[in-house]
């Protein structure tokens, strides 16, 4: 199974509202990243989860903060977000960091910030 | 800082052809290279790694090279369908303790039927 899920599909929020982005794989994998895509544009680099610590935060602002409460879940939680935060919202996994591993991605939570 | 180059930026080619399409990076010093396709408004899909020891990699009708020292990686895709018809990103693994992947713009791929 090399297949990494992501919840919700899509998610309108407003911008006093907090949610949450979920994301799940059970490949058994150490690694687990965030990146934030703009309408055509490449994927950017958000946070990394190896072995559930956070080892890189790519200086992303504070109304973004990530939690990793086990190897195989991945949580994205969203407070007083902006509309320039509007994006495609993707979650991969590999089998460790340090670039040793082919990185799997989910199909993304579509993003709207109102 | 890792940059990546894709070209071209857009190809339509009929059905059938046998394409390449090009990647460039600045830093070679980097762990792996990974090509995927998306389709709009979808999640990306792995076609395939090249580790940095690696010169290719093949896998059906894709094959992809891998010329380190000079900072250049290709995706051949032989015999085109419209199927391909997607968006190709190139990403590179750095060293320096950046874990997480670089991406080019991508090419915008159209198979003509």
């Amino acid at each position: 199974d090399t297949e990494v899920t992501q919840t919700p599909k899509h998610l309108v929020m407003g911008m006093t509202n907090k949610k949450s982005l979920k994301c799940e794989q059970h490949m058994g994998h150490r690694a687990m990243y965030w990146y934030k895509q703009k309408a055509k544009k490449p994927p950017e680099l958000m946070f990394v989860y190896s072995y559930e610590k956070l080892s890189i935060n790519e200086s992303v602002p504070s109304r973004f903060s990530p939690e990793c409460p086990n190897s195989s879940l991945l949580n994205l939680h969203l407070h007083a977000l902006q509309p320039e935060d509007s994006a495609l919202y993707l979650c991969a996994s590999s089998q460790e960091g340090r670039g040793l591993g082919e990185q799997f991605f989910g199909p993304g939570t579509r993003l709207t910030v109102l | 800082k890792q940059e990546v180059t894709q070209i071209p930026a857009a190809l339509s080619v009929p059905e059938g052809e046998n394409l390449v399409l090009n990647c460039s990076f600045t830093d070679s010093a980097i762990y792996n290279l990974q090509w995927f396709r998306q389709d709009p408004g979808k999640g990306l899909t792995s076609l395939l790694l090249i580790q940095s020891s690696q010169r290719e990699q093949t896998s059906g009708r894709l094959n992809a090279s891998l010329d380190k020292s000079s900072g250049r990686s290709t995706l051949y895709i032989a015999a085109s369908q419209p199927g391909d018809s997607a968006t190709y990103l190139c990403a590179v693994h750095s060293g320096g303790g950046a874990d997480g992947l670089t991406f080019g713009k991508g090419t915008h791929l159209i198979i003509q039927p």
